[in-house]
């Protein structure tokens, strides 16, 4: 089934330690995107990228840093963790309309990563 | 930046009965708005959308209406069933932008 595949669905991890995200879309979507989900305060946006080559910074981008060598893959990365990191990580990934290019797409969802530091 | 405002933040109904949910948005530029439903340990789903240039879009027991003058949009979900419990995010998009703004969201509950 075509889709958004996250890798490790949770993790605990020491404060300190670095930790890379995986996300894998089979649906050759241009954008892809990170999110982190906390209670009350919904979906925060970490960093995107809208096309393999490109990234951005979202909202809350401190702490974390993205690469896009190839259209599939947007690994998520902690460099050194911290307690205030502990959260749900949600990867996302857009098409692009062919016949209008800037035409907004929805999003599509992976189910999330369950990150807890200690 | 756009800022997207959602109420309320949870939200009862009792089965068969209908449930609403506003959002509002800052960016008059903003023209794409869709809503997900998120079920317990799952990533948001899609459930409609609509573009800036309609101001209202059903499908089957959902609807979303868009009034772009006071920048405000809202989901409509009719006889509700407790499949219909879970956790609604509304969003708004502007036009190359690289990403979405999201609403903080709603817990339905939909009792039987």
């Amino acid at each position: 089934i075509a889709g958004i595949t996250q890798a490790p669905t949770s993790q605990i991890l020491a404060a300190g330690r670095r930790m890379t995200l995986r996300c894998t879309q089979d649906m050759r979507h241009n954008a892809m995107y990170w999110y982190r989900q906390d209670l009350g305060l919904g979906l925060r946006l970490i960093h995107y990228s809208n096309t393999a080559g490109t990234t951005g910074k979202g909202e809350v981008p401190d702490g974390y840093s993205v690469s896009r060598a190839n259209t599939d893959d947007f690994p998520l990365t902690l460099a050194s963790a911290v307690p205030s990191q502990t959260s749900v990580y949600f990867c996302a990934s857009s098409d692009r309309d062919r016949e209008r290019p800037y035409s907004n797409q929805p999003q599509h969802f992976g189910d999330g990563t369950r990150l807890s530091i200690l | 930046g756009e800022n997207v405002e959602q109420h309320p933040s949870t939200l009862s109904v009792q089965e068969g009965d209908s449930a609403v949910i506003k959002c509002t948005y800052s960016d008059s530029a903003s023209n794409y708005f869709p809503w997900y439903k998120q079920e317990l340990g799952k990533g948001p789903q899609l459930i409609i959308d609509i573009r800036s240039n309609v101001g209202e879009k059903k499908d089957q027991r959902i609807a979303v209406t868009l009034n772009k003058t006071a920048k405000h949009f809202s989901l409509h979900i009719t006889e509700t069933q407790p499949e219909d419990s879970a956790v609604y995010f509304c969003a708004a998009r502007t036009p190359n932008a690289g990403k979405s703004t999201f609403g903080d969201g709603t817990t339905l509950t939909v009792k039987p």
